[in-house]
């Protein structure tokens, strides 16, 4: 049973160019939110994602940040223009959906090492 | 927005040793992790707290819920050098709903040897 699958591990972009990071949930896990953790610090929630919904995205930029789940294939982080300060590490986990008194358990990927030249 | 206070910063202690840290918040949460990562990696979790006052181990670690809500602390006894990594903690609203966590800035441990 594959875990949370994040590609690529690394990424290199110049200033101003796009950065796509890409994100497949484990299997049977319906809910997706990525993070981002710069050096040094603890993770910061950016978004959570259903199926070709957005619930809540009070932790994304407004420019230049968006996210994506459709209802086929992986769900997409996506940086446009991006700038130095947009270095960090990026992280996506999933989670099933609750049935019953499941606990909701976040489960993570190994993240994207964004690094912005 | 909400934060989570997690102390120490830092520890470097000798295999073998006991290792206890804590994590505070001006907020309640109703729900509390505790994730280790390693460097590379993502975060993997090592114990959940659901009620207030709960106490749960994992083998050698051992994580309590206050009774306020609104701290948690770990425990891990007779570490090894494979305990080393950083140990972040981490709070959510809502127990049984889909909701975004709050970290804490993290515990690197060292161990030496």
């Amino acid at each position: 049973n594959a875990g949370v699958m994040q590609n690529p591990r690394h990424l290199v972009r110049r200033r101003g160019q796009e950065a796509r990071l890409r994100c497949s949930p484990m299997k049977g896990h319906s809910h997706v939110y990525w993070y981002r953790q710069l050096p040094e610090e603890g993770l910061k929630f950016m978004v959570y994602l259903q199926k070709e919904n957005i619930i809540d995205e009070s932790g994304m930029p407004k420019e230049r940040f968006s996210a994506e789940f459709p209802k086929e294939g992986p769900s997409i982080l996506r940086i446009q223009q991006v700038v130095r300060g947009d270095s960090a590490a990026y992280f996506c986990a999933s989670s099933p959906l609750r049935q019953g008194l499941a606990k909701n358990i976040q489960y993570f990927g190994a993240g994207t090492r964004l690094s912005v030249l | 927005g909400q934060q989570l206070n997690q102390s120490p910063q830092s520890m470097f202690i000798q295999e073998g040793e006991d290792v206890s840290m804590n994590c505070t918040s001006s907020s309640i949460f109703n729900t509390w992790l505790w994730y280790k990562q390693d460097p590379g990696e993502g975060p993997v979790l090592l114990i959940a707290l659901y009620k207030a006052g709960e106490l749960t181990s994992n083998g050698r670690l051992t994580a309590q819920f206050g009774i306020t809500r609104k701290d948690s602390f770990l425990n891990i006894s007779a570490s090894i050098p494979s305990d080393v990594g950083i140990y972040f903690c981490a709070g959510q609203l809502i127990p049984q709903g889909n909701t975004p966590l709050v970290f804490g800035k993290g515990t690197r441990l060292s161990v030496i040897a």
